[in-house]
């Protein structure tokens, strides 16, 4: 039974495309994350998301956007895809929005924009 | 500008010895440090922390060591097992902010 699960695990588009990635997480977290991995293998933060409160990484374009339809739930819509954005993503939750808090990570949505 | 650095890209060892992996960290204001393990197709797991108060944390056959002076840490495994054979990354938060992680080590145990 996974505890976060994204979907889809590839994702193929054309640049200028609207995508969205679906995360869910089954262990009764309060926090989620969206983390991107580049080509340079770099992970870095996104999106760390409560019920409560939305922080953004200042260095991500607004194409991208979260969406959290409840508190298990954290989807990621990209907009206008470019080049660039191609990279593995992925959802993160916490039990608490506690960054020294172990994160529990899904396995990953790689994202390929033609 | 990268504060976090894993230089060592891979590193191969034969099972039963020990596996060091190195890291290496800018910022001195990080107080928490965090040891991430990758599989192929899987998201990182959670392997083990240290926070700054502390140069040493053991878990089992894992072990971390915190240079504080040297901002250095790093991961011992011992003995290495062939299901130890993944990517590591190190990572480290200041306060409650984000995790900046390294670009992982990718270990290979050699049965």
């Amino acid at each position: 039974d996974t505890a976060v699960s994204q979907t889809p695990k590839y994702l193929v588009t054309q640049m200028g495309n609207d995508k969205s990635i679906k995360c869910e997480q089954n262990l009764g977290h309060d926090t989620m994350y969206w983390y991107k991995q580049d080509s340079k293998k770099f992970l870095k933060i996104m999106f760390s998301y409560n019920n409560k409160e939305l922080i953004i990484n200042e260095t991500v374009p607004n194409r991208f956007s979260p969406k959290s339809p409840d508190k298990a739930h954290l989807n990621l819509h990209i907009n206008s895809l470019e080049l660039g954005d191609s990279a593995v993503y992925f959802c993160a939750s916490s039990q608490a929005q506690i960054i020294n808090e172990k994160l529990f990570f899904g396995s990953g949505t790689q994202l390929s924009v033609l | 500008d990268q504060q976090v650095k894993q230089n060592s890209p891979s590193l191969s060892v034969q099972e039963g010895r020990i596996s060091i992996l190195n890291c290496d960290y800018t910022n001195s204001m990080f107080d928490y440090f965090l040891w991430y393990k990758k599989y192929p197709a899987e998201g990182p797991t959670f392997l083990i922390s240290i926070s700054s108060i502390k140069d040493k944390n053991e878990d089992g056959r894992f072990t971390v060591f915190l240079n504080k002076s040297a901002k250095h840490l790093s991961l011992h495994i011992v003995p290495s097992q062939p299901g130890d054979s993944a990517v590591y990354f190190c990572a480290a938060s200041v306060g409650a902010n984000n995790l900046f992680f390294g670009t992982g080590t990718r270990l290979t145990v050699i049965p």
